[in-house]
């Protein structure tokens, strides 16, 4: 089973900064068959990157995801109040598929 | 439009079974897997497994062998997930995801909440 680790824990940060999320995997990701969702509470998850770095059907473009092997990171340009959310990283190369453990963004 | 639409709360006592369904729309059934994933309150996701809709084959996470069963009926173009032997740390939002080879899961339910309580 590939362990996704997630960092940080917990990003505070104020409308309009850069955020850079971090997703490790124990093992190399088969294909860069690694997502980034957002959910926020009482909702599902959103996809927002697949393929480490395609974004998915009407994702804005200040996200955007970079990385290859076994070190992924996702990066919001500028945060919009919106954006406020949970953020897991989630591999689907090789079965079980598994997640991150999630990183919160909150405001400062 | 893609939409995964499942049925509603269920409270059930410990040790009975509970029965998701989860109805597809927008896109041609057979041709997509579904997968379950499950989130406990305040916790992350968990993968539970898959159906492939148009064989009917399935693939489980090893915790979930034995315990979860994953079935289809293609004429509804609706996927179930039926849960046995319920204890109170199966309370959780159980979502069903369509599944694309390349996408991953690209399109979500709105999410089911189970709640075992006695």
């Amino acid at each position: 089973e590939i362990v996704l680790t997630q960092s940080p824990g917990t990003l505070s940060l104020s409308p309009g900064e850069r955020a850079t999320l971090s997703c490790r995997t124990s093992q190399s990701v088969s294909s860069s068959y690694l997502a980034w969702f957002q959910q926020k509470p009482g909702q599902a998850p959103r996809l927002l990157i697949y393929g480490a770095s395609s974004r998915a059907t009407g994702i804005p473009d200040r996200f955007s995801g970079s990385g290859s092997g076994t070190d992924f990171t996702l990066t919001i340009s500028r945060l919009e109040p919106e954006d406020f959310a949970v953020y897991y990283c989630q591999q689907y190369g090789s079965s079980p598929l598994t997640f991150g453990q999630g990183t919160k963004v909150e405001i400062k | 439009q893609v939409h995964l639409v499942q049925s509603g709360a269920e409270v059930k006592k410990p040790g009975a079974s509970v029965k998701v369904s989860c109805k597809a729309s927008g896109y041609p059934f057979t041709a997509y897997y579904i997968h379950w994933v499950r989130q406990a309150p305040g916790q992350g996701l968990e993968w539970m497994g898959w159906i492939n809709p148009n064989s009917g084959g399935t693939n489980y996470a090893q915790k979930f062998q034995g315990w979860v069963t994953v079935t289809r009926d293609t004429s509804i173009s609706t996927a179930y997930m039926d849960l046995s032997r319920l204890t109170s740390d199966d309370t959780a939002v159980y979502y069903c995801a369509r599944g694309d080879v390349g996408m991953g899961t690209d399109y979500w339910g709105q999410g089911t909440l189970v709640t075992v309580s006695s």
